[in-house]
């Protein structure tokens, strides 16, 4: 199956600071990346689609000035939580489905932020 | 209503039982249909992915799909205490740019 690489796996970060949260396709090329974050015993809830070379597509309720996306290359899409508050402590997956897997989706290893 | 709905459980066997994990969903046209397997603390792995009917075998896990009934099943046989994981099913009704709808997850505790 495909690869998604993420990192770093675990940040903690002073309340007001931003924190970057980089997800990679290592072994083929991701028009299109997506954002999840999950809550502890909880399922996953989509943020964001991240396209390459254009903007991000956020879900109801999602602040896009708080949660950044960046997705310069069909590679690397980047998750950018700016000044980060203790309730944005989650965990946070990103994922990627290439068309030459079916559009099948594949998870990164999952990132998990805790903000004091 | 969701539109995919899954018993968070948890849900407790002991080793070696048959463990059923089902969902439940309201769309008809989904045609596609995955199973995840998440730890804790990890992000979900793809176990099985099937499209339309039918059943897809893949040594002790076997997906189930009845798209009358808009009912999809994962089966484990010979559990182990490795499988205790949370499940989460998925489905979407194409590819390309469907979005994929993932059930809350059945929390599975496999007892030695």
């Amino acid at each position: 199956g495909a690869v998604v690489s993420q990192h770093p796996s675990r940040v903690i970060c002073k309340s007001g600071t931003s924190v970057k949260i980089e997800c990679r396709s290592l072994d083929f090329q991701a028009t299109t990346m997506f954002w999840y974050r999950q809550f502890p015993k909880q399922s996953l809830m989509l943020m964001a689609t991240s396209n390459e070379g254009s903007k991000a597509t956020y879900e109801q309720g999602v602040e896009k000035d708080k949660f950044l996306i960046n997705h310069a290359s069909l590679t690397l899409s980047t998750l950018t939580v700016t000044s980060a508050h203790p309730e944005d402590s989650s965990f946070y997956i990103c994922s990627a489905s290439p068309l030459e897997y079916g559009n099948t989706i594949y998870f990164g290893e999952g990132s998990w932020l805790t903000v004091v | 209503q969701k539109e995919v709905e899954q018993d968070p459980g948890p849900l407790s066997v002991p080793e070696g039982a048959i463990v059923s994990l089902n969902c439940t969903y309201s769309n008809s046209a989904f045609q596609y249909f995955m199973w995840y397997r998440q730890y804790s603390r990890k992000g979900p792995e793809l176990l099985m992915y099937t499209y339309s009917s039918g059943n897809k075998e893949d040594g002790r896990f076997t997906a189930q799909v009845d798209k009358s009934s808009k009912y999809i099943s994962l089966f484990i046989r010979d559990s182990q205490p490795s499988d205790s994981a949370t499940y989460l099913c998925a489905m979407r009704e194409g590819t390309g740019g469907f979005k994929t709808i993932f059930g809350a997850g059945t929390r599975l505790f496999v007892k030695a």
